[in-house]
């Protein structure tokens, strides 16, 4: 089975200190890769959806970035209101594999 | 637009009584996914519904669990008899097809004693 890891496993960060996280995945053939964030007692908000390696997106403090191997979750002077746990997922089959996740706290 | 609903939100039951969950996917989505979160392990894959049908129930674990979609609308999952390793929180996610986007609804916390 495809494998997605991510890391840290937690990381807290002083309001405005960015800093990025990272996904590695283990997939033939990628057919996306999906950027989630969750809050406490909340289901998965979608974020982004990146293709091909080298493509970026963006969202006001966010920016996700893919290369053939991994993909990372860039924060730009964060706010205590991105403290969440920020999951990855690839498409295996018909169904979506998950990271654990990296639990993000930003102090104020 | 309204999002995937779940109802209910938690369900305190004990071992092998019945439990049923639903789930209400985004109007025009196809394709419903179940899915669930153990203590301290990240989300699983259950089951595939497009429309009424099953595409993929890989994931149940077991012949205690049972997903219908009745319809090709709401979805229930049914636990019977419930264990106590059922515990967790169930997600519904769904899509406007195969890949694409899964938009998750906020949950079922489901906590057998």
């Amino acid at each position: 089975e495809d494998q997605v890891t991510q890391s840290p496993e937690a990381l807290r960060l002083q309001e405005g200190e960015s800093s990025s996280l990272n996904c590695s995945y283990t997939v033939s053939g990628l057919r996306g890769l999906f950027w989630y964030r969750q809050d406490p007692g909340k289901g998965p908000e979608f974020l982004f959806t990146l293709y091909s390696a080298g493509e970026e997106k963006e969202k006001e403090r966010l920016k996700a970035t893919l290369t053939k191997k991994e993909s990372f979750l860039h924060i730009t002077a964060p706010k205590p209101e991105d403290s969440a746990t920020y999951l990855c997922a690839v498409p295996y089959g018909q169904n979506f594999v998950f990271g654990p996740g990296t639990r993000l706290s930003v102090l104020p | 637009e309204a999002g995937v609903t779940q109802f209910p939100s938690h369900s305190v039951i004990e071992k092998g009584q019945t439990v049923t969950l639903r789930c209400d996917p985004i109007s025009g989505h196809d394709n419903l996914y179940w899915y669930r979160r153990v203590m301290g392990k990240e989300i699983k894959f259950l089951l595939h519904f497009v429309k009424e049908s099953k595409q993929d129930e890989s994931g149940m674990p077991n012949n205690r669990f049972l997903a219908e979609r009745t319809g090709g609308t709401y979805s229930t999952l049914k636990v019977q008899p419930a264990e106590l390793e059922d515990s967790g929180v169930y997600f519904c996610a769904s899509s406007q097809g195969y890949g694409k986007t899964q938009y998750f609804g906020p949950g079922t916390r489901l906590l057998v004693l």
